[in-house]
């Protein structure tokens, strides 16, 4: 089944422990992206990728990294986690940007005490 | 980078009415519009896109309109229905980004 795989699906952590989200399609994406939801805010983007090696940043990086070593995984990792990163984080991959969108993962929701 | 505005933010309706959101975007060379369905809970989905050599598509109950001069884009749903209740988003491709851009969303609920 073609699909976005996000986990953990739920996580609480404390503040400054070093975390990593993982994300992975089987669908050979070459674009993938993070987005984090919060309430009256919307999707934010934090980074986006389209293609091995290749990231770029989104509206709102601060505080977030992500690699690229191969095309399926496109994890995001907090160094240094902090409360105002408690959120509800989507991954999404894309073939085409132009034509198909993105397809979501389920989402992982992150609380950070 | 761009800018989309989505209005409004929460939409009421009866059962049967029509639903109407609309999206206003800030540069003109954007070229790809798609609009998510998020339920409660649940993952953003597309539901139908738009690109900006098409002026209107429509697939059954839900169409989306396109005004390339006034940079806005709209989602209609027509007889609507209880299930049609969820959050909508409307996303922008901005020139020269391999990426989306999304609105605030707007939260439709559809009372029987």
């Amino acid at each position: 089944e073609a699909q976005v795989t996000q986990n953990p699906r739920y996580l609480i952590t404390v503040t400054g422990k070093k975390l990593t989200v993982t994300c992975s399609q089987n669908m050979n994406h070459e674009y993938m992206s993070w987005y984090r939801q919060d309430p009256g805010l919307g999707l934010r983007q934090i980074y986006y990728s389209m293609n091995v090696e290749v990231t770029d940043k989104g509206d709102v990086p601060e505080g977030y990294k992500v690699s690229r070593k191969e095309k399926r995984n496109f994890p995001l990792i907090l160094e240094s986690p902090s409360p105002n990163q408690t959120s509800l984080y989507f991954c999404a991959s894309s073939f085409s940007i132009d034509a198909y969108g993105y397809t979501f993962g389920s989402g992982t929701r992150l609380t950070v005490v | 980078g761009e800018n989309v505005e989505q209005h409004p933010s929460t939409l009421s309706v009866q059962e049967g009415d029509s639903a109407v959101i609309k999206c206003t975007y800030s540069d003109s060379a954007s070229n790809y519009f798609p609009w998510y369905k998020q339920e409660l809970g649940k993952r953003p989905q597309l539901i139908i896109d738009i690109r900006s050599n098409v002026g209107e598509k429509k697939d059954q109950r839900i169409a989306v309109t396109l005004n390339k001069t006034a940079k806005h884009f709209s989602l209609h749903i027509t007889e609507t229905q209880p299930e049609d209740s969820a959050v909508y988003f409307c996303a922008v491709r901005p020139p020269g980004y391999s990426t989306l851009t999304f609105g605030k969303g707007t939260m439709l609920l559809v009372s029987p």
